[in-house]
């Protein structure tokens, strides 16, 4: 069974602060790893997708992929009460996503 | 920006009727998906559709379901008998290249059986 793990939260952060998001994938043959950011009731928004070990950075957010480790994160600085949201991990398998079950961010001021 | 589109916002229906979901994936996209997210679950795959036939189903996707484009713009889901636990919002998502790459997600359809 293929797995995408996350801690499901509350991550609670001070406006302006760093939030740290994480998350953890079973398949090793996993080609790209997806960050979507879910408001409650609302369909899950794409934020960012890596495929090579590293970080690639978009703004605030900067994603992070480990294979060896099969481990990727998020990072978004300069946190706002309006990053307060559900991140959902998604890892591409053959033509699908497997999701975890998300991460709520709560982004206090 | 394009974005995909899904009608209805909410349907409501009665155990064992059938119901159809309705989504416009972006205009230049090829890949089509369907998920569906139990209230307080995370986001579960259904099907992907590329080139007019499916190319991946999950175990969800029984005989009970099926696709189709019907026309160069339509992607519809059909639930021939609903059962109170197809309750869940449905979500139609598109993507250019494929499941390795950006995959958009329409805004959803909630489905409630009673």
């Amino acid at each position: 069974q293929k797995e995408v793990e996350q801690n499901s939260g509350p991550l609670s952060v001070p406006e302006g602060a760093i939030a740290s998001l994480n998350c953890t994938y079973s398949d090793r043959g996993s080609q790209s790893f997806f960050w979507y950011r879910q408001y409650s009731g609302k369909s899950p928004e794409l934020i960012m997708f890596i495929y090579s070990n590293g970080d690639k950075e978009d703004g605030r957010f900067t994603a992070q992929l480990n294979k060896a480790s099969q481990y990727v994160s998020l990072l978004i600085r300069d946190s706002q009460p309006s990053d307060s949201a559900t991140y959902l991990c998604a890892v591409s398998n053959t033509d699908k996503l497997i999701f975890g079950t998300g991460t709520r961010l709560q982004v206090f001021p | 920006e394009p974005e995909v589109t899904q009608t209805p916002s909410h349907q409501v229906t009665q155990m064992g009727q059938e119901v159809i979901l309705r989504c416009v994936p972006i205009s230049n996209h090829l890949y089509f998906y369907w998920y569906r997210q139990i209230l307080g679950q995370k986001v579960e795959f259904l099907v992907s559709f590329y080139n007019n036939e499916i190319s991946e189903k999950s175990e969800i996707f029984d005989d009970q379901f099926s696709v189709e484009r019907p026309d160069g713009s339509n992607f519809t889901l059909k639930i021939r008998s609903t059962k109170l636990e197809d309750s869940a919002m449905y979500f139609c998502a598109s993507s250019q290249q494929g499941a390795s790459y950006e995959q958009y997600f329409g805004p959803g359809t909630r489905l409630t059986v009673t």
